[in-house]
């Protein structure tokens, strides 16, 4: 069982839709948690922290559920921007930060 | 502002080559990483770095060597190039201390790498 799991996708969804991910995780010991963004091609680069009460960041909300070990993304009002990759990241490694990717959802927004 | 940056972008060895992948940042972190990242695998981390004049193995380290030059620089070395690491390889880093796990790994834009 890989120790990050996300439904490879892909999502296509028109603009203005909500979309939703999300990813489960195997180490119950696991401390800090990510969304990342990967374009095409590109690097990744973080989108958003995930806190345990959950937070937001403009249309994009991200939730935690330890006692079931997963996470979620919320986009609202898709935008043809967010077409990417994102990757559920975990830390499972407390006093050093060791991250592990999921393989990445692809999202696809169209006009 | 830089960030973190990769050299060279592209590069195709036959087996058996060797060759560094160059890797510097100039925001002052104390940790460096390095990922490779293929089809349906997600990144996976080759070696990091925690601080300056430390190196330590990641997931998959066979067949790879790492230097930390100084506190900007962290270099990957192939020392006999196979097919099997044909592959795009990430190079981050990030502010670390005890207190700092949820601080971002910032990624150099990737080298693409063949083995023929």
């Amino acid at each position: 069982r890989k120790e990050v799991e996300q439904d490879p996708g892909p999502f296509n969804v028109p603009e203005g839709a909500t979309v939703a991910f999300n990813c489960t995780y195997s180490n119950s010991a696991s401390q800090s948690f990510f969304w990342y963004r990967q374009d095409c091609r590109k690097e990744p680069k973080l989108l958003m922290s995930v806190y345990s009460s959950g937070n937001e960041d403009g249309r994009f909300t991200a939730q935690l559920n330890r006692a079931s070990q997963y996470i979620s993304l919320l986009i609202r009002d898709s935008k043809l921007s967010d077409s990417a990759t994102y990757l559920c990241v975990v830390n499972s490694f407390t006093g050093f930060q060791k991250l592990v990717f999921g393989t990445g959802t692809r999202l696809l927004v169209s006009p | 502002n830089a960030g973190v940056t990769q050299t060279p972008k592209f590069q195709v060895l036959k087996t058996g080559q060797s060759m560094t992948l160059q890797c510097a940042q100039d925001m002052n972190h104390n940790s460096m990483y390095w990922y490779r990242q293929d089809p349906g695998m997600g990144l996976r981390l080759i070696y990091y770095s925690a601080s300056e004049g430390t190196t330590d193995k990641g997931e998959v380290p066979n067949g790879y060597n790492v230097s930390r030059l100084n506190k900007r620089e962290f270099s990957l070395r192939l020392e006999s190039a196979a097919p099997s690491q044909t592959s795009v390889y990430f190079c981050a880093s990030s502010v670390q201390g005890s207190h700092n796990n949820n601080q971002p790994q910032h990624f150099g834009d990737g080298t693409r790498l063949s083995i023929l």
